[in-house]
């Protein structure tokens, strides 16, 4: 099973900043089979970035994906008050899929 | 609209079962390959299952195998998880999702959610 880890844990930012996210792999990640998803409190999750780096349908280009083989970065290039939420990782490239624990972005 | 909506959950006792629903629209479900997901609460993401498009193929996380079954009907646009010996630790919100891709992208990212069904696990 690859194992994700993702760094930092809760990232305290002001509107407007950078964010940016770390996810890493225990092994490399096939083929950038590589997604990141944004939740809020009480919602599903919703797909962001798929293959490392393409964005999903109707996602702000605010929003960027970077990386391959075992580590990944979601980069938010200027928060806007709705991205304060909780951000996922998943890898899809093997049979036993995983997601990281999370990273949490909050309002500083 | 594409939507997916989850029924079945509810309170459970330890190693009851409990069959999870989830019905499909707006999209064409016999070409996509659908997934079970659940979260604890308070937790994060944890994948349970995945089925292919055409039911041939399914796999499941280590933590649910030998318990857990899924399963589709695509004449009814409706994807099952018919979950046996169930435990405390199975307690979370469960969520189907679709594939970004169809037929053999079985294994791919989470486009589309449904809003989950919650399912405790207590005596």
């Amino acid at each position: 099973e690859i194992v994700l880890t993702q760094s930092p844990g809760t990232l305290s930012l002001s509107p407007g900043e950078r964010a940016t996210l770390s996810c890493r792999a225990s092994q490399s990640v096939s083929s950038s089979y590589l997604a990141w998803y944004q939740q809020k409190p009480g919602q599903a999750p919703r797909l962001l970035i798929y293959g490392a780096s393409s964005r999903a349908t109707g996602i702000p280009d605010r929003f960027s994906g970077s990386g391959s083989g075992t580590d990944f970065t979601l980069t938010i290039s200027r928060l806007e008050p709705e991205d304060f939420a909780v951000y996922y990782c998943q890898q899809y490239g093997s049979s036993q899929v995983t997601f990281g624990p999370g990273t949490k972005v909050d309002i500083k | 609209q594409v939507q997916l909506v989850e029924s079945g959950g509810g309170v459970v006792q330890p190693g009851r079962s409990l069959r999870l629903s989830c019905a499909a629209s707006g999209f064409t479900f016999s070409s996509y390959g659908m997934h079970w997901v659940r979260q604890a609460p308070g937790k994060g993401l944890e994948w349970v299952a995945v089925i292919s498009y055409d039911g041939s193929n399914k796999y499941y996380a280590d933590s649910v195998k030998g318990r857990f079954t899924i399963s589709r009907d695509n004449s009814k646009n409706t994807l099952y998880l018919q979950m046996n010996s169930l435990r405390a630790e199975d307690t979370a919100v469960y969520y189907c999702a679709k594939t970004l891709r169809y037929f053999d992208w079985l294994f791919d990212a989470f486009d589309i959610w449904g809003q989950g069904t919650m399912v405790t696990v207590s005596s």
